[in-house]
């Protein structure tokens, strides 16, 4: 099973709005990660984290590491319409030696405000 | 092609039936990962290659799952007399080493 708590499951979102989404682990990671999953495709990846406090930005997006390696948390700013998908953080476990496997938590799926 | 290919997209099988879905990486990648993706969740581990050393495979789920590497590029899972609880998408993904890892399109499947 997933090790990973990511919430929320879902929300609507309306153009213009910022997003917040986190995930929180009962174990390390040594690395984070988010992904977009549009409908029909594989995880894109948006983000990575490698430090613990660290804080990345790309273009809109905004994640941090938490400093205790337990949780991430990513923003979106000023969202638009494209914005809309499945959401994903990763996490590669400190005592992985399986290259970069990876845990993924169970997802937020942003929709548009009808 | 320049992508994480995977075939079929989409597989209906019936319960009991053999399938193997087929996954070729970017070309030169050393790892190639596969992963479970149930309805309405995140991906689950399966296995892991390094070239043609499958290196964990502890993710599978019984032993009716197999994947194989042997020329350390294309890869196929296979999945033994088929159950509903296998439905699900099965992802593939490659990298070079311990950075980013691709994704493929994933293929479906669906027992009935």
């Amino acid at each position: 099973g997933q090790q990973l708590n990511q919430s929320p499951q879902s929300m609507f979102i309306q153009e213009g709005e910022d997003v917040s989404m986190n995930c929180t682990s009962s174990s390390i990671f040594n690395t984070w990660l988010w992904y977009k999953q549009d409908p029909g495709e594989g995880p894109v990846l948006l983000i990575a984290l490698y430090k613990a406090g660290e804080l990345t930005s790309n273009g809109r997006l905004t994640a941090q590491f938490g400093i205790t390696r337990k949780d991430s948390f990513l923003n979106i700013s000023a969202s638009i319409p494209s914005d809309v998908g499945i959401y994903f953080c990763a996490g590669q476990p400190s005592d992985n030696n399986a290259g970069n496997m990876l845990t993924f938590g169970g997802g937020t799926r942003l929709m548009v405000k009808p | 092609g320049a992508g994480v290919s995977q075939s079929p997209r989409y597989k209906v099988a019936k319960r009991g039936q053999d399938v193997a879905l087929r996954c070729d990486p970017i070309s030169g990648h050393v790892s190639l990962f596969w992963y479970q993706q149930a309805l309405g969740q995140g991906p689950e581990f399966l296995t892991y290659f390094q070239n043609e050393a499958q290196l964990d495979k502890s993710g599978l789920p019984s032993d009716r799952f197999f994947a194989e590497r042997p020329e350390g590029s294309v890869s196929t899972l296979k999945i033994q007399r088929t159950q509903q609880e296998d439905s699900a998408v099965y992802l593939c993904a490659s990298s070079l080493g311990s950075d980013e890892a691709f994704f493929g399109q994933g293929t479906r499947l669906t027992v009935v």
